[in-house]
């Protein structure tokens, strides 16, 4: 059973630039969230899709989408760069009607 | 709201020592999920326990164990004879169980340092 891949590991864009991370579930798993991770912090919820749709939003402006594949594996897009969306960008699949989730090692990106 | 409030920021012990992390969780839901969540070094999260509301049972693991209580809102974690490899930041999380948004709620964490 494999688990949850993200990629990159790490990426480091500029301000105003647009950034693409990539999460491949864990096998048997139907619904993928993203979750932004601050230095210091816990994480927070960005996200989470279900059958490719949106199903349920943390508070992130638009800026912030997601696609989810019939594969289930999802992308996150974040526009417009900030300095403050430098984070580590955890991916986490679960099966709907389960309980917990599985999480990947994360996406850190530096906005510079 | 929903809030969970891990009030220890970092937590240093000598190895073999007991150590316990406190948890304070907020919620108007009658019905949810508690979680540990463990994040060493490399960065993902590592699922330790989970824990209905209605299931007020203390559960131990191996060296882990947990302590429920929802009269205080509390879901405290204690690590006995902890490790070195025990060495990481602890997250307790809370959620809705299985309604549509599927939104975990983390509380800040609880950086362990165990010394040799």
């Amino acid at each position: 059973e494999t688990g949850v891949t993200q990629s990159p590991t790490h990426l480091i864009k500029t301000r105003g630039q647009q950034v693409t991370l990539r999460c491949s579930s864990q096998s048997g798993h139907n619904t993928v969230s993203w979750y932004q991770q601050a230095l210091g912090q816990g994480p927070q919820f960005i996200f989470q899709y279900y059958r490719e749709e949106e199903n349920g939003r943390g508070n992130f402006p638009p800026r912030f989408s997601g696609l989810q594949f019939p594969n289930y594996s999802s992308e996150l897009n974040v526009n417009a760069l900030e300095l403050d969306d430098s984070a580590l960008y955890l991916c986490a699949s679960s099966f709907r009607g389960g309980s917990g989730y599985t999480f990947g090692s994360g996406t850190r990106l530096t906005v510079v | 709201a929903q809030k969970v409030t891990q009030a220890q920021t970092e937590i240093s012990v000598v190895e073999k020592e007991d150590v316990t992390l406190d948890c304070v969780y907020e919620t108007r839901d009658t019905t949810y999920y508690l979680f540990w969540y463990k994040q060493p070094p490399s960065g993902e999260l590592v699922f330790l326990i989970r824990r209905n509301s209605f299931d007020e049972q203390n559960e131990i693991s191996g060296r882990y164990s947990w302590n429920f209580q929802k009269s205080t809102s509390s879901f405290n974690f204690t690590i006995t004879a902890s490790q070195v490899v025990d060495s990481a930041v602890y997250f307790c999380a809370l959620s809705r169980i299985n309604t549509g948004g599927f939104k975990t709620i983390f509380g800040a964490g609880t950086r362990l340092f165990v010394k040799a």
